[in-house]
């Protein structure tokens, strides 16, 4: 079935490193695209970054994204993590003929410390 | 803030007992899902509706749940028997009928069965 890795549950990173969070995918069908959502304590999921172009950078608020098609990879990075960053992050594909249904990752949290 | 609406923010209900919780999605939707998100990690798909009708579900739903969505302005999760499993968050969201559109979250109903 299609499917969404997200291998860290937990990343933690101090203020004003680089932080690279990891997301690979599997599925047999076309996939149409890609999203990094990302939810703060006690709000709801936001869309932070959406890609459907094969080796396009995709950039939103200091994040970006490239979708590697070739491996199957999504990953998100940050040049400089702010502590306002720490939240939860989910990757999402959204499959062609899904009627834009996502398939969730599990999710990882970013922890960034002073 | 979420354009998308639910309620109430939080529920409490005994094992057994019977639980509603509505979601009010973004004026021009069409689409409309449901999402369970157990101690803020994986988002698990629970039901799709398009146009008011369902179109896709997960079997946990057909068995315990109620769904509808009588308009497009208004749309109700149910338990029928509530369990301790079902204590989560339950995330409405809604998406225009293009492909590719992005999904708008609600900030979820905390359901705690005791």
């Amino acid at each position: 079935g299609d499917s969404v890795t997200q291998t860290e549950g937990l990343v933690t990173v101090t203020e004003g490193l680089p932080v690279k969070l990891n997301c690979t995918y599997q599925t047999t069908y076309l996939t149409i695209a890609f999203f990094w959502y990302v939810q703060y304590l006690n709000e709801a999921p936001q869309v932070l970054l959406r890609s459907s172009t094969d080796n396009k950078r995709t950039e939103h608020q200091g994040f970006h994204a490239t979708l590697h098609k070739s491996s199957s990879s999504f990953h998100l990075q940050k040049s400089s993590a702010q502590l306002s960053d720490s939240a939860l992050y989910y990757c999402a594909l959204q499959l062609s003929g899904s009627f834009n249904k996502l398939t969730f990752g599990a999710g990882t949290r970013l922890a960034v410390c002073p | 803030d979420a354009a998308v609406t639910q309620k109430p923010r939080y529920l409490i209900k005994m094992k057994g007992q019977e639980a509603e919780m509505k979601c009010i999605p973004e004026k021009g939707h069409t689409a409309v899902f449901w999402y369970q998100q157990k101690q803020s990690k994986e988002l698990k798909f629970l039901i799709y509706f398009q146009n008011q009708q369902p179109l896709d579900q997960i079997d946990m739903v057909k068995e315990r749940f109620s769904a509808v969505c009588p308009s497009s302005s208004l749309c109700s999760l149910g338990i029928r028997t509530c369990e301790a499993e079902d204590s989560a968050l339950y995330l409405c969201s809604s998406s225009g009928t293009n492909s590719a559109e992005t999904l708008y979250f609600g900030s979820g109903t905390r359901l705690t069965v005791l």
